[in-house]
């Protein structure tokens, strides 16, 4: 799977929409971005995937790059829930099953 | 919404015990899986699951871990003699066929003492 680069951290104000950008420039065609996050110790809780349209569901919205080198995940109102650690993990849909996680993004939502 | 549920939620034990720790997949998945977090450290991949047999194993998976499905709901992992570096957050996962979005359960954290 491709390896994706994310920023560390990030802070976002409440109310606010959270841009969390991801680049994976080595992928290659059959895989999909995937975006997990993981509040605290809990389990890493899905929010969203895609190939290569754009992606909208009732959690967030995933832009990818035309040359699908990098994404976007955006929350369009942050709030305090959202603190979290956030996945940009790419991933082929046959043949290789384990989700590879990286660091992340540690998104604090300020109040 | 079905979700994938574990027990314990936290399990201690003494070095060189056996644990099992229990997860139930979502009802029509397929493939289950399980992960761990060391704290403060990255989740990692332990193991897949697909009908009734190990489909792909990491490095840490050794022969002190096994996996089963005893019957049509729960899905477990086995450590026959635990060490003091097993102690960690495991997560089960499941979805409903290979390559598709995978769901993870709250966890169980295990301490060895």
């Amino acid at each position: 799977d491709a390896k994706t680069t994310q920023p560390p951290s990030m802070d976002c104000a409440e109310g606010r929409a959270a841009n969390l950008p991801c680049n994976h420039s080595t992928i290659s065609g059959n895989e999909y971005v995937y975006w997990y996050r993981q509040i605290h110790s809990q389990g890493p809780q899905y929010i969203i995937h895609g190939l290569k349209n754009n992606e909208t569901n009732e959690m967030a919205s995933l832009i990818i790059t035309e040359d699908r080198k990098s994404s976007t995940l955006i929350l369009p109102h942050a709030t305090l829930r959202d603190t979290a650690v956030y996945y940009c993990i790419a991933l082929t849909n046959f043949g290789n099953e384990k989700l590879t996680f990286g660091t992340g993004t540690r998104l604090t939502i300020i109040p | 919404e079905p979700e994938v549920t574990q027990t314990p939620s936290h399990q201690v034990t003494q070095m060189g015990q056996e644990v099992i720790l229990r997860c139930v997949p979502i009802s029509n998945h397929l493939y289950f899986y399980w992960y761990r977090q060391i704290l403060g450290q990255k989740v990692e991949f332990l193991v897949s699951f697909y009908n009734n047999e190990i489909s792909e194993k990491s490095e840490i998976f050794d022969d002190q871990f096994s996996v089963e499905r005893p019957d049509g709901s729960n899905f477990t992992l086995k450590i026959r003699s635990t060490k003091l570096e097993d102690s960690a957050m495991y997560f089960c996962a499941s979805s409903v066929d290979r390559g598709n979005t995978q769901y993870f359960g709250p966890g169980t954290r295990l301490t060895v003492l």
